[in-house]
């Protein structure tokens, strides 16, 4: 079956913290995956994805075949990181496979 | 470009009726695909069409269907409304219909309620 798994409905940190977002997937193949993120207000968006193994506003994130993970991470948060983050899944259709979605708070 | 298009904003139905949302791709985008967002979850594969044609469907019952126009632009009807159908339907729109770097682009949803 085709499953993305976010564990953590929420996360509050302080800022400066780090931050690690957890995704784990299940897909027999190789698929591609995706972190989406939506601000308070406006429309999801795509943050990051693992093809392109770029930084994105501080975040990274590597895909772990062996443990089918896909993690989201932050050295130092920042208030304007607050916001609803969605860990995707993407097979050989152009069909994207979201998880439930972590809530991020940074606090001051 | 302002980006994907949906209307309307809002809409309230009740039990029973049909309904019908739109979406607008950004310019040059052939296709779009629809997703469903309950409450508290993340977004659900409806369809998606390519160039008028459906190239994919999610597990939605018959009461969904949705069809695309040559200019691209997209309709998602849902027929004998029920409750569970209230969600935030969002449209994305992308190049093509896969491949890597394919980005989908979500536009700001149509939040639907039903009473």
């Amino acid at each position: 079956a085709q499953r993305v798994t976010q564990p953590e409905k929420l996360l509050s940190v302080f800022k400066g913290a780090p931050v690690e977002l957890k995704c784990n997937y299940s897909y027999s193949g190789s698929p591609e995956l995706f972190w989406y993120v939506q601000y308070s207000r406006q429309r999801l968006q795509l943050l990051l994805r693992h093809i392109s193994r770029e930084s994105i506003k501080g975040f990274t994130a590597d895909l772990n075949k062996g443990e089918t993970s896909f993690h989201l991470k932050k050295p130092f948060a920042q208030e304007e990181d607050s916001a609803m983050y969605y860990c995707a899944l993407r097979g050989n259709t152009d069909k994207l496979i979201f998880g439930t979605g972590t809530r991020l708070q940074v606090f001051p | 470009d302002a980006g994907v298009t949906q209307s309307p904003t809002h809409l309230i139905k009740t039990r029973g009726q049909h309904v019908t949302l739109r979406c607008s791709p950004i310019s040059g985008h052939k296709s779009v695909s629809w997703y469903q967002q309950v409450l508290g979850q993340g977004p659900q594969f409806i369809f998606q069409y390519y160039e008028k044609e459906e190239r994919g469907r999610g597990n939605f019952p018959d009461r969904f269907s949705a069809r695309q126009f040559p200019n691209y632009s997209s309709e998602l009807n849902v027929n004998a409304l029920l409750l569970g159908d209230s969600a935030l339907y969002l449209c994305a729109s992308s190049l093509a219909t896969s491949g890597s770097g394919n980005e989908q682009f979500f536009g700001p949803g149509t939040r639907l309620t039903v009473l």
